[in-house]
C-alpha cells in the first residue's frame, strides 16, 4: 500500500528555515515524480516544487513564488523526499502536501504538515 | 504561465442532480488536466487524469472530457458523499496550475 507521511511542519519567524520531510512506502520515490503542494488556510491548491525519478537525472522544478529559497531533494536510501525552505515569509503559510506524480497527475498525498510564518 | 478558470465557483445542487464543473486553459494544454475532490479538512483525492481517464476507485458517475484549453467534470448523479471543492489542474508545462476550485453544496 502506498503511503506519505510528511512531517516537519512548525511555527517560525519570518526569515527562519524549516525542512520538511515526507516519508514513503510502499513504492520507492525514486522511480517515480515527486511533488510538493501547498494550500493556504481557506485557500485553493498551489503546486510549489517538482523533482523528477532518479531515471530523468533528478531535474527539479519551482514556482516563481519559492524559487532561490526552496530546495527539493530526496534520500534514496531513506525513502524519503524534503523540502528545505529558507527566507520564510508569512505567505509560506499553508499546509504542506507531498504527491507522487503519475501520468502527470497527483495520485496519492500525504496528510499534510501545517507551516506557520509569523511576521 | 497557464492560468485555470474553474466555474461557477460554487454550486448548489441535490441529490441525484447532474453536475458539470467546467475548467477553461489561458492556452492549449493538450490532455493534460486533472481533476481532484477535497473534503473539508482532508486530502486532495484524484477523480480524473489525462482530462478522461477514471483514477482507479473512482465511481463511474464521475467522468472528464475536453482537449485544448476547454474541460469538463461531470458528476452523473450527485450522491451525498460527492458534496465537497473540486480542483482541475494543467500539466502541460511549468509551472503547474491549479484551478480556484468549485464548491459543491446541497442546496
Amino acid at each position: 500500500e502506498v503511503q506519505l507521511v510528511e512531517s516537519g511542519g512548525d511555527l517560525v519567524q519570518s526569515g527562519g528555515s524549516l525542512r520538511l520531510s515526507c516519508a514513503a512506502s510502499g513504492f520507492t520515490v525514486s522511480s517515480d515524480h515527486m511533488s510538493w503542494v501547498r494550500q493556504a488556510p481557506g485557500k485553493g491548491l498551489e503546486w510549489v516544487s517538482l523533482i523528477y525519478s532518479g531515471g530523468s537525472g533528478g531535474t527539479v522544478h519551482y514556482a516563481d513564488s519559492v524559487r532561490g529559497r526552496f530546495t527539493i531533494s530526496r534520500d534514496n536510501s531513506k525513502n524519503t523526499l524534503y523540502l528545505e525552505m529558507n527566507s520564510l515569509k508569512p505567505e509560506d503559510t499553508a499546509v504542506y502536501y507531498c504527491a507522487r506524480v503519475t501520468n502527470w497527475a497527483f495520485d496519492y498525498w500525504g496528510q499534510g504538515t501545517l507551516l506557520t510564518v509569523s511576521s | 504561465d497557464i492560468q485555470m478558470t474553474q466555474s461557477p465557483s460554487s454550486v448548489s445542487a441535490s441529490v441525484g442532480d447532474r453536475v458539470t464543473i467546467t475548467c477553461r486553459a489561458s492556452q492549449g494544454i493538450s490532455s493534460w488536466l486533472a481533476w481532484y475532490q477535497q473534503k473539508p479538512g482532508k486530502t486532495p483525492n484524484l477523480l480524473i487524469y489525462t482530462a478522461s481517464n477514471l483514477q482507479s476507485g473512482v465511481p463511474s458517475r464521475f467522468s472528464g472530457s475536453g482537449s485544448g484549453t476547454n474541460f469538463s467534470l461531470t458528476i452523473s448523479s450527485l450522491q451525498p458523499e460527492d458534496f465537497a471543492t473540486y480542483y482541475c489542474q494543467q500539466a502541460n508545462s511549468f509551472p503547474l496550475t491549479f484551478g480556484g476550485g468549485t464548491k459543491v453544496e446541497i442546496k
